[in-house]
């Protein structure tokens, strides 16, 4: 499993747009990114996934070069409910066996 | 619904007790895990289990303790080897569709020792 690299805190403020880079450059061909975000004493849920290019859905878009040795989480207009802890995991459907997760960016949204 | 479910959310440990943590799935994932999260810490990879009958230690399974019996259940028993135990547990499954993996979490265990 490609070894991911994030900043360890970001602050923001409501209304900003924010975005959160995660580092993978040992990415593999097959090996897709996915975003993860966990409140405090909850479990993480599924944010968005790609594999290149850009993905958009209802809350975020991810942004991936053509490299593909990094990655970049975009929240628009962020609120105070988007305070938490987000992670990055890269992976490939046929190695569901190793999914381990960084430290993770623990995003602070300020009024 | 589908989902995880992780019980008990509360537990309090007595030291040299060991304690399990149930974890039951009806996503028909074939794969499960367990981590530990510390607080203020991301999550560590305990244990995990690709089919019934078949688990591998993840990267801080000294102390812990798991089966894989049914496809829904992988319960994690924390014993008294374990010295640190107090800490998040959280549970969770995969699938695979045809385009990346997905993994899916539990709302988690609260363990504590007193």
């Amino acid at each position: 499993l490609a070894k991911t690299t994030q900043p360890i805190s970001m602050d923001s403020y409501e209304g900003q747009e924010v975005n959160i880079t995660c580092s993978h450059n040992n990415i593999a061909t097959n090996d897709y990114i996915t975003w993860y975000q966990q409140f405090p004493s909850q479990g993480p849920r599924f944010i968005i996934q790609g594999y290149k290019t850009k993905v958009t859905n209802e809350v975020a878009s991810l942004f991936i070069p053509a490299d593909r040795k990094s990655s970049t989480l975009s929240l628009p207009r962020v609120s105070l409910s988007d305070t938490a802890v987000y992670y990055c995991l890269v992976g490939d459907e046929y190695n569901n066996n190793d999914m381990r997760f960084g430290a993770g960016t623990r995003l602070t949204v300020k009024p | 619904d589908g989902g995880i479910t992780q019980s008990p959310k509360y537990l309090f440990r007595k030291e040299g007790q060991n304690v399990t943590l149930s974890c039951e799935q009806n996503l028909n994932h074939d794969a499960m895990y367990w981590y530990r999260q510390d607080p203020g810490q991301g999550l560590r990879l305990i244990y995990y289990s690709q089919i019934v009958n078949d688990f591998q230690k993840g990267d801080i399974a000294e102390g812990y303790s798991v089966s894989r019996e049914k496809k829904e259940s992988f319960p994690l028993t924390v014993t008294s080897a374990q010295k640190n135990p107090t800490a998040f547990y959280l549970c969770a499954s995969s699938m695979e569709w045809e385009s990346g993996n997905t993994i899916y979490f539990g709302e988690g265990s609260w363990l504590t020792v007193v």
